[in-house]
């Protein structure tokens, strides 16, 4: 089964600092990645997905950034944080062969910007 | 724009109720419509359902998609008061190439109290 690990659990950041969120993937090969962000009051936003190695499709348009170096490795970025960047940020991967169309999420990370 | 409107957006109901959790949607290319339960924590997944008017079941909940009114419900019976979550429906939509994409409602907040 697979296992997905996200970390840091929490962080604190300044406005303006810059951004490192990393996910890794066990138990699977070749996953279809995504990266969500649940903010205060708002539902789950997809944020990027990956479908392969470099590859990556943004949602939606922001100051953040998606990077897949390895095959089971997933990270979000950004340069500049923003106040507006807080939130729960959550890695999801697809379902293996019998689940496809399922889900299924890391532990997430809660971002807090001041 | 793909539009998922969960309700009543919060429920509050005493041990032993039952309860029954709403879930439209309006989207492009649907293939499935997944639920989960979100605690302090990242979601964890219950059902997905494909095929309209049949119910899936899991203990005490259980799920139906009515495909005609692009709609699902929830049901939990004899609440518990570890049932307490945010409950989140999710259509699942083709994008192409054998990827698909979760669109989320803002959830039902249910407590449930002694």
């Amino acid at each position: 089964s697979q296992t997905i690990h996200q970390w840091p659990a929490t962080l604190v950041q300044p406005v303006g600092s810059p951004l490192s969120l990393e996910c890794t993937v066990e138990g699977t090969s070749n996953p279809n990645l995504y990266w969500y962000r649940q903010a205060a009051g708002r539902g789950l936003q997809l944020l990027f997905y990956s479908v392969g190695i470099g590859q990556i499709s943004s949602e939606v348009p922001q100051n953040l950034s998606a990077s897949r170096p390895q095959d089971r490795q997933f990270i979000l970025s950004s340069k500049k944080l923003l106040l507006s960047d807080s939130g729960f940020y959550l890695c999801a991967v697809r379902g293996g062969l019998l689940a496809q169309e399922t889900q299924y999420f890391g532990p997430g990370t809660r971002l807090l910007v001041l | 724009e793909d539009k998922v409107v969960q309700s009543p957006l919060s429920l509050v109901v005493h041990e032993g109720d039952t309860v029954t959790l709403n879930c439209s949607y309006e989207v492009t290319n649907f293939r499935s419509l997944l639920w989960y339960k979100q605690e302090k924590k990242a979601p964890t997944f219950l059902f997905m359902l494909t095929s309209s008017g049949i119910e899936k079941k899991s203990g005490r909940l259980s799920s139906i998609l009515d495909k005609k009114e692009l709609s699902s419900i929830l049901n939990i019976t004899a609440t518990q008061t570890g049932d307490s979550a945010i409950y989140l429906c999710a259509p699942n939509l083709y994008s192409g190439a054998g990827s698909y994409q979760l669109t989320f409602g803002k959830g039902t907040k249910l407590s449930v109290i002694p």
